[in-house]
């Protein structure tokens, strides 16, 4: 079966404070890699995709260990606005169409 | 970025009754969209992957005759839940494909949270 594994959380901290999400896939053919957030009762909006070499956007930093089949997202300097859940997303299959959703990590940022 | 409209976003209905969900994309055409189903603290699980003049692919475990998909256009996808019942309620989403910009991101449309009573 193909999984996508998080910690639930929820992770509640204070604004400012660094906070990173780790998920594990269990797909080794698995190709392309995102991470969404989703606000409660919401779609998934897509946060950035994941790539083995790392890459930062803004405040938000992913890395992908395909050895490990580890994701792994960063949030620097958190704000009241980033509170959400945190979906880890692998995709497979033919043009990578195929998305296995993580259950997600809930963040909750406190002032 | 993309957009999908997704109609209606909610719906509460009577066991027994069908329900039609549209998927339309506003700005792009969409030749593969994909319905999802959503249950609480839950992960959000493919059930069918929708290609413009073809037959649904449905995932293992999903009932095809009772989740009917039609993608008629390149713009609109529908997805009818057919005599619904209480344990059909959940949180319905679609996302589009724009492979005109040969990227796999999927742009998802706002959700229909049904209720059947």
């Amino acid at each position: 079966r193909k999984e996508v594994e998080q910690d639930p959380g929820p992770f509640n901290v204070p604004e400012g404070a660094t906070v990173a999400f780790n998920c594990t896939y269990s797909n080794s053919a698995s190709q392309s890699f995102f991470w969404y957030r989703q606000d409660c009762r919401k779609e998934p909006k897509l946060l950035m995709s994941v790539y083995s070499s790392g890459n930062e956007d803004g405040r938000f930093t992913a890395q992908l260990n395909r050895a490990s089949q580890y994701i792994s997202l960063l949030i620097r300097d958190s704000k009241l606005s980033d509170s959400a859940t945190y979906l880890c997303v692998a995709a497979s299959g033919a043009g990578s169409y195929q998305l296995t959703f993580g259950k997600g990590t809930k963040l909750s940022v406190i002032p | 970025g993309a957009v999908v409209s997704q109609h209606p976003s909610r719906v509460i209905c009577k066991s027994g009754t069908s329900v039609k969900i549209e998927c339309r994309s506003l700005d792009f055409q969409a030749t593969t969209m994909f319905w999802y189903r959503q249950f609480p603290k839950q992960s959000l699980m493919l059930m069918a992957t929708s290609n413009e003049g073809s037959k649904a692919t449905y995932e293992q475990g999903v009932e095809k005759d009772k989740f009917l998909i039609n993608h008629a256009s390149l713009t609109l996808s529908t997805l009818t839940v057919t005599s619904a019942h209480p344990e059909d309620s959940s949180f319905y989403i679609c996302s589009a494909l724009d492979r005109a910009l040969a990227k796999n991101i999927q742009y998802f449309g706002a959700g229909t949270r049904l209720s059947v009573l």
